[in-house]
């Protein structure tokens, strides 16, 4: 039973563009959340993250908002570069146990 | 800056072998993991440990075993080989309940 979902594989954005991937999850237990991005045979490097008690982070071109009545969040990548292009991982946890739900990830392309 | 370094890029084995694959974290973490990544199955956790000598099963610990006699040191084994577990493996580690850092991941190849 899948506890974050990313429910799309794969998003194609125009440079330039905003890019919006989501997540849903369904534990209401959870309290914090991380976007990783990862390229090809590289390991994840951690984007941001947002914590239960706030709906909106940012950071540079990244903003993550968080919808708890829905269980759902975003990662909004504005303007979005072709150096984006990556695989994006949802992450969810309940910070008393430390470790982290993964979704499947969504396949970024941002094209020139 | 926190490293997480895995002692090989790539490997490939013989099925039947024992394999060891090693990570190591300078930023005196307490909590290590281990995950292996599949296309489209995301990132699935093999292991963790939250201390010296403490580990835990993740979702997925079947054919997998683990060892951390020293804080810095999590090694992941594979007692032996078989070619389900051709996969990338990814080690992370953390403070307590705070964001995880991974390292750049071992390519395995069983045969």
């Amino acid at each position: 039973d899948q506890q974050v979902k990313q429910n799309s594989p794969s998003l194609s954005v125009q440079e330039g563009r905003i890019s919006i991937l989501n997540c849903d999850y369904t534990n209401s237990m959870f309290d914090y959340f991380l976007w990783y991005k990862k390229y090809p045979a590289e390991g994840p490097t951690f984007l941001i993250s947002i914590s239960s008690i706030k709906d909106k982070n940012e950071d540079g071109r990244f903003t993550v908002f968080l919808n708890k009545s829905a269980k759902h969040l975003s990662l909004h990548i504005v303007p979005s570069q072709p150096g984006d292009s990556a695989v994006y991982f949802c992450a969810a946890s309940k910070r008393s146990q430390g470790n982290l739900i993964f979704g499947k990830g969504t396949k970024l392309s941002v094209k020139p | 800056d926190v490293k997480v370094t895995q002692s090989s890029r790539y490997l490939v084995k013989r099925t039947g072998e024992k394999v060891f694959l090693e990570c190591v974290q300078d930023m005196d973490h307490e909590n290590m993991f281990w995950y292996r990544q599949d296309p489209g199955l995301g990132l699935r956790l093999i292991y963790f440990s939250y201390d010296v000598k403490m580990k835990e099963k993740g979702d997925i610990p079947e054919g997998y075993s683990v060892s951390r006699e020293k804080k810095e040191r999590f090694s992941l084994i594979l007692e032996s080989a078989s070619t389900n577990q051709t996969s990338m493996y990814l080690c992370a580690s953390s403070w307590y309940q705070e964001t995880q850092y991974f390292g750049p991941g071992t390519r395995l190849l069983v045969l």
